[in-house]
């Protein structure tokens, strides 16, 4: 079946760059998104890469697909403290409306002042 | 955007009761909701994939008869869950499915989530 993996937790001080890793298995996947989780909240959609795409940029927001090793990593630049969050990949596979997202299992992203 | 709301946001219920979530899409039709359940520092688990008008269909491993769902209208959809236990108590949250004109088919939508704790 399908599984996505990511790094459990990143620290990083204000003001670097983070970079968030998932690994993913389907190769069917379409789309991939990245997710953001503030404590006690729900998930808010920061981006998202079509399969077919190498990188997306979005603001502070770098995303690299490699499709051949099934890599995908979130790159966040100028980190703040309000980036401070779990951070949670997703692929959607083939198939339209029917198909469901597979999350993967979180990245804990500390930022230290 | 589109905006999901969730009521309650939090709920303490007595082991052995029922607790009804609404998932209410605010400014948009949803056909499909989804009901996922999230435990400490974990992923979030898909539970069940609600059509409206239609019968949920729930993954493995999910009770049906347990975590009732009801989808009535193309803006809410119900997770009821039955004769609640503490191992219920999670962070349920659900989403809605909207139709987008762009080269994204399909976006989901997350609401804010409810913490059921089941003393």
């Amino acid at each position: 079946g399908e599984d996505v993996e990511q790094s459990l937790f990143l620290s990083v001080r204000e003001g670097d760059s983070s970079v968030i890793n998932c690994t993913y298995t389907d190769s069917s996947s379409t789309y991939l998104y990245w997710y953001k989780q503030e404590p006690g909240a729900g998930l808010q959609l920061l981006t998202y890469i079509f399969s077919n795409m190498d990188m997306k940029q979005d603001q502070r927001l770098t995303v690299l697909l490699n499709k051949k090793d099934k890599h995908l990593s979130l790159r966040i630049a100028d980190t703040q403290t309000g980036d401070s969050a779990i951070y949670f990949c997703a692929e959607k596979g083939y198939g339209g409306a029917t198909n469901k997202l597979i999350f993967g299992t979180g990245t804990l992203l500390a930022v230290q002042p | 955007g589109a905006v999901v709301s969730q009521h309650p946001s939090w709920v303490i219920c007595k082991s052995g009761t029922s607790v009804k979530i609404e998932c209410r899409s605010l400014d948009f039709q949803a056909t499909t909701m989804f009901w996922y359940r999230q435990f400490p520092k974990q992923s979030l688990m898909l539970m069940a994939t609600s059509n409206e008008g239609s019968k949920a269909t729930y993954e493995q491993g999910v009770e049906k008869d347990k975590f009732l769902i009801n989808h009535a209208s193309l803006t809410l959809s119900t997770l009821t869950v039955t004769s609640a236990h503490p191992e219920d108590s999670s962070f349920y949250i659900c989403s809605a499915r909207v139709r987008l004109g762009t080269d994204l088919s399909y976006e989901q939508y997350f609401g804010p989530g409810t913490r059921l704790t089941v003393t």
